[in-house]
């Protein structure tokens, strides 16, 4: 079946710091893959995604690159804001539309 | 921009009883999901309903779990008899077609508490 694994949290950074948020997934067929994110209070926003091996998402400063060879999607942003303090979670489609999710990342930005 | 939205935000009930969530999926939407989360956990996939019958559920969704589009706005999921092991977050998602073209959009759930 699919999964999706996502590196613990919380990672607490420094405004203005780089972040990766490590995601790695199994899957059958080609899968497509998300990241989304939940703010404080909030329901879960689409954040980036892409369709394809090497497509690369991105959005609002965030990509991430859909690399076949490892299974991974991880997410980067070059300089992170207070504002961007959240959870991530990494998810996947293969075939129909249901979302697998994994266990999301807390994000928290100091100033 | 069009909202998923949810209601109520936050639902305590006794063990035993029923429940029932609800959500107002955007307008032109026609494919809709609940989710739910419990405390700690991964979000995981209950069950999707297109064309006014269901189209995938999981595991979870066992014969205590209903969902139904009453009118042409509401979605709702009912829990018929519920347990401690309930409580969780529910998210209800709509898109306008199956596949990626046009990703899922969530509400901002419901905090479901079993007593």
């Amino acid at each position: 079946g699919n999964s999706v694994t996502q590196m613990e949290g919380p990672v607490t950074l420094s405004e203005e710091a780089f972040l990766t948020i490590n995601c790695t997934y199994t899957a059958t067929g080609y899968p497509s893959l998300f990241w989304y994110v939940q703010y404080p209070g909030e329901g879960l926003q689409l954040l980036l995604k892409a369709t394809k091996a090497d497509d690369k998402g991105s959005n609002k400063g965030f990509e991430a690159t859909y690399r076949k060879e490892t299974t991974s999607f991880h997410l980067e942003k070059g300089s992170v804001q207070v504002s961007d303090s959240a959870v991530y979670f990494c998810a996947l489609t293969s075939g129909y539309s249901t979302l697998t999710f994994g266990k999301g990342t807390m994000l928290l930005v100091s100033p | 921009e069009p909202e998923v939205t949810q209601t109520p935000s936050h639902q305590v009930t006794q063990m035993g009883q029923e429940v029932i969530l609800r959500c107002v999926p955007i307008s032109n939407h026609l494919y809709f999901y609940w989710y739910r989360q419990i405390l700690g956990q991964k979000v995981e996939f209950l069950v999707s309903f297109y064309n006014n019958e269901i189209s995938e559920k999981s595991e979870i969704f066992d014969d205590q779990f209903s969902v139904e589009r009453p009118d042409g706005s509401n979605f709702t999921l009912k829990i018929r008899s519920t347990k401690l092991e309930d409580s969780a977050m529910y998210f209800c998602a709509s898109s306008g077609t199956a596949g990626v073209n046009q990703p899922q959009h969530f509400g901002d759930g419901t905090r479901l508490s079993i007593l």
